[in-house]
């Protein structure tokens, strides 16, 4: 069984650039939740999707957005990059409302210059 | 609003010893509790879960009993190994669908 893939692995954009990060999730799994890590505020919640609708969203500025295609697969895009999205951002799969846990892809590590 | 509290680190131990990660929380209703580990450039592992107060999570030697009397979650485990070391969190969900996370306790185990 395939896991949670995270396309690309690693990316490297330039001040006031949009990037598009991607989610497959766990065959079968329709949540995809959104994370980002960084080394001063941790792991943050940025949103969650259910068959293609957002049911939560973290607090992160609306130049962060996201999408849920109807096979489950997940984008997040942010806008005009700054520095300080800088981060690992992690992509989560469950099959229903996270009591049986989340699986998570490896990451996409971002990196803004 | 939930927040999980975690001890900091590094957590420095020889091999073969005992570990315990504290972990405690604030949420509304019955969360479910869970730990995850990351080792460096990977994402994160699911280790262990707990859905219900009293209930007792474990795998691969390491394990967390759900105790909602002290709103607490502490990771032990009776011997570690150097493969053990990596970066530990702690998380609940409290049915929303997303998951809150402690700060991580980063574990070093040396031979």
């Amino acid at each position: 069984k395939a896991g949670v893939t995270q396309t690309p692995r690693y990316l490297i954009k330039t001040r006031g650039q949009q990037v598009t990060l991607s989610c497959s999730p766990i065959s079968g799994h329709r949540s995809v939740s959104w994370y980002q890590q960084t080394p001063g505020q941790g792991l943050q919640f940025l949103f969650e999707y259910f068959s293609e609708t957002q049911r939560n969203k973290g607090n992160f500025p609306g130049r962060f957005s996201g999408r849920q295609f109807s096979n489950s697969r997940s984008e997040m895009n942010v806008s005009t990059l700054e520095l300080g999205d800088s981060a690992l951002y992690l992509c989560a799969s469950s099959s229903e409302t996270g009591g049986r846990g989340y699986t998570f892809g490896s990451g996409t590590r971002l990196t803004v210059v | 609003g939930n927040s999980v509290t975690q001890m900091e680190g590094p957590v420095t131990l020889s091999e073969e010893a005992f570990l315990t990660i504290n972990c405690t929380y604030t949420a509304t209703g019955y969360p479910s509790l869970f730990w995850y580990v990351q080792y460096p450039g990977e994402g994160l592992q699911l280790l262990l879960k707990a859905t219900k107060a009293d209930d007792k999570g474990s795998n691969k030697g390491f394990e967390a009993t759900y105790r909602k009397e002290t709103t607490s979650f502490h990771l032990e485990k009776g011997s570690v190994q150097v493969s053990d070391s990596a970066v530990y969190f702690c998380a609940l969900d409290s049915g929303y669908s997303t998951l809150t996370f402690g700060k991580g306790t980063m574990l070093l185990v040396s031979p």
